[in-house]
């Protein structure tokens, strides 16, 4: 059974940086062709996608904000990190992690519950 | 960056009835290896977004035949057929022909 869970500070200051950690069970990162990816929705609009890590390692950001993101995987490949810096009242979302495959399976097939994080001073 | 454009913003449907949603996109979502990868997603109320068609009109396990995908190109169309109450919530189309990825901008479905 696949399940992935966020987990984040809930409320930080602005200009501060943001630390989320997605765990996630029944795969494996280190699975060929595995990716999973971080999207956000503030409340009541639409979803952003923002970043992802595949199996090898490799990193993929939104152009948009990539000068603030790294997205990083644990050795384990169990557990997605994202780190945001410099946050600020844009930053307020709902964070969601998802899992989608790169040679097939190119869907997210599985989501987080997501975590909403406020940015507020 | 490609903008997918959903129309209509919100639909009210008789249950039983049909629903149908359109995503236009600002540049053709087929890739150079063939493949399409438009996808859509519902987030029911207070829940995390769910698959429901991938690659244009392959619809995901578990999904019932009542939703149809289709389109090709920028034009991409959802129909809802025979629209039942577990059917409400907002829609979202989804691209990740280009880089970025994008999400358009969502359609609510509300039941009469």
């Amino acid at each position: 059974q696949v399940t992935l869970k966020e987990s984040g500070p809930g409320m930080l200051q602005p200009s501060k940086t943001l630390s989320l950690t997605c765990s996630f069970s029944g795969f494996s990162l280190s699975t060929s062709g595995m990716v999973v990816s971080w999207i956000r929705q503030p409340s009541g609009k639409s979803l952003e996608w923002l970043a992802a890590i595949d199996w090898d390692g490799d990193k993929y950001y939104n152009p948009s904000l990539k000068s603030r993101l790294t997205v990083s995987k644990d050795t384990s490949n169990t557990q997605v990190f994202l780190k945001i810096t410099s946050v600020d009242i844009a930053d307020t979302a709902t964070y969601y992690c998802a899992r989608r495959g790169y040679y097939s399976a190119h869907y997210f097939d599985y989501w987080g519950q997501g975590v909403m994080v406020t940015v507020s001073s | 960056d490609v903008v997918l454009t959903q129309t209509p913003v919100s639909l009210s449907v008789t249950l039983g009835d049909q629903a149908s949603i359109s995503c236009r996109s600002s540049q053709s979502l087929e890739y150079s290896d063939g493949y399409t990868y438009l996808e859509w997603y519902l987030q029911k109320p207070g829940q995390s977004p769910q698959l429901l068609i991938y690659g244009v009109s392959n619809r995901f396990s578990g999904v019932p035949d009542r939703f149809i995908g289709s389109g090709s190109g920028t034009d991409f169309t959802l129909k809802i057929s025979r629209v039942e109450p577990e059917d409400l919530g907002v829609y979202y189309c989804f691209q990740a022909t280009h880089d970025p990825f994008t999400f358009g901008s969502g359609t609510k479905l509300e039941i009469k």
